[in-house]
């Protein structure tokens, strides 16, 4: 099984600020790498798919790269409806597997 | 317009069963992969199932191998999961997902949502 690590597993930031998440998968995926943003009540929203590709009407401060086993997500300037989790998905293979999610919380 | 709508959550006892089921509309059913992920409160994503387009085949997460078995009815354009063996560690919103189907690449994957079933397994 591909395991997902996600770090950090939370983070406080302030609006403005840009921010890195990132997963490590323990064997590679190509860029069967997927990232959602998931908010209180709601259902988890797709942001990235491909590693690097926008999700259609995600703002362009949204930002993944990668491929193989390192990938990142980048926010670029933080806005009051970024506060959310995001969580990474890999479906290279059986099992999918996300990772642990990262909260990120207002400063 | 892709709409998933999920029934079949609720209350249930240790060791007893549950069907979920799925309707999937916007697009044409029989042609994707189907999945359920599931969250329990306070905690992450986990995949539990897929089936497949095709011939229908079918894979479980470990937590769930043996006492899950996930379904469709490519007729009524309806994915399942019968549950059963049922434990406290089950308890979990149920999301149904569209997956992928035969050559698309990765904007084919975990685009569509629904809004979530509930279960809660409780004595």
């Amino acid at each position: 099984d591909v395991q997902m690590t996600q770090s950090p597993s939370a983070m406080s930031a302030s609006v403005g600020d840009s921010v890195t998440i990132t997963c490590r998968a323990s064997q590679g995926v190509s860029n069967y790498l997927a990232w959602f943003q998931e908010k209180p009540g709601k259902v988890p929203k797709r942001l990235i798919y491909g590693a690097s590709t926008l999700e259609s009407g995600v703002p362009s401060r949204f930002s993944g790269s990668g491929s193989g086993t390192e990938f990142t997500l980048t926010i670029s300037s933080l806005q009051p409806e970024d506060f959310a989790t995001y969580y990474c998905l890999q479906h290279n293979s059986y099992p999918r597997t996300f990772g642990q999610g990262t909260k990120v919380e207002i400063k | 317009e892709v709409h998933l709508l999920e029934s079949g959550g609720s209350l249930v006892q240790p060791g007893g069963s549950l069907r979920l089921s799925c309707l999937g509309s916007g697009f044409t059913f029989s042609d994707y992969a189907m999945a359920w992920v599931r969250q329990a409160p306070g905690k992450g994503l986990e995949w539990v199932s897929t089936v497949l387009y095709g011939d229908g085949g079918t894979l479980y997460a470990d937590s769930v191998k043996g006492r899950f078995t996930i379904s469709r009815d490519n007729s009524k354009n309806t994915m399942y999961l019968q549950m059963s063996s049922l434990r406290a560690d089950d308890t979990a919103v149920y999301f149904c997902v569209k997956d992928s189907r035969a050559y698309c690449g990765g904007e084919c994957y975990y685009a569509y949502w629904g809004q979530g079933t509930l279960v809660t397994v409780s004595s």
